[in-house]
């Protein structure tokens, strides 16, 4: 069945240290894929999305890159900050009838100064 | 627009009452979700509407959950009679794919039953 699975965190780091987040995804047809970030105390918020195969999606420093081949979307950022501190949610949406988001476990991150 | 609204922010009430959580999607938008987030069993998809109409309510966990949608711009998630283990967040997001795709989350209600 469809379903995304996550790298397990928590995933800790030094500021300006690279960030990956692994995510991979099970689905039929092309779905469009999502990274969510959710700050302490706060829903989730869309971070960047991409609709289909090779698309990059990148907002904040973040990018994820849409590999169909691999059925990944790999969220990365060059130099992370304290203030990326958060829960990370990799997300698949079928662009059919039924229109749901399927959800990663997230991944919590950690940036330390 | 000012988002999705959500209230109230924090409820707490005792075990055995009624308690109704409250959504304002984003005017426009024609779908509505609900979800629970708990630490032991993360995000949950709980009902989502189409154009005011239920269309998958599988992930309610029992029959003291209920959610309605009198419009496009209103919608309720009751719990009745309330239990220890319904204390969680509740979010509600709402979506248009013909705006690009992708939800907008709600701030939540952080619900706690004693």
């Amino acid at each position: 069945g469809d379903s995304v699975t996550q790298m397990e965190g928590p995933v800790t780091l030094s500021e300006e240290a690279f960030l990956t987040i692994n995510c991979t995804y099970t689905a039929t047809g092309y779905p469009s894929l999502f990274w969510y970030v959710q700050y302490p105390g706060e829903g989730l918020q869309l971070l960047l999305k991409a609709t289909k195969a090779d698309d990059k999606g990148s907002n904040k420093g973040f990018e994820a890159t849409y590999r169909k081949e691999t059925t990944s979307f790999h969220l990365e950022k060059g130099s992370v900050q304290v203030s990326d501190s958060a829960v990370y949610f990799c997300a698949f949406a079928r662009m059919d009838s039924s229109y749901k988001l399927i959800f990663g476990s997230g991944t919590r991150l950690l940036v330390r100064p | 627009d000012a988002g999705v609204i959500q209230s109230p922010r924090h409820e707490v009430t005792e075990m055995g009452q009624e308690v109704t959580l409250r959504c304002k999607p984003i005017s426009g938008h024609d779908y509505l979700f609900w979800y629970r987030q708990t630490m032991m069993r993360g995000l949950e998809l709980l009902i989502y509407f189409n154009n005011n109409v239920p269309i998958d309510d599988s992930g309610m966990p029992e029959d003291r959950f209920s959610a309605k949608m009198p419009n496009a711009s209103f919608s309720t998630l009751k719990i009745q009679p309330s239990e220890p283990r319904d204390s969680a967040v509740y979010f509600c997001a709402s979506s248009s794919p013909q705006q690009g795709g992708g939800y907008t989350f709600g701030s939540g209600t952080r619900l706690t039953v004693v």
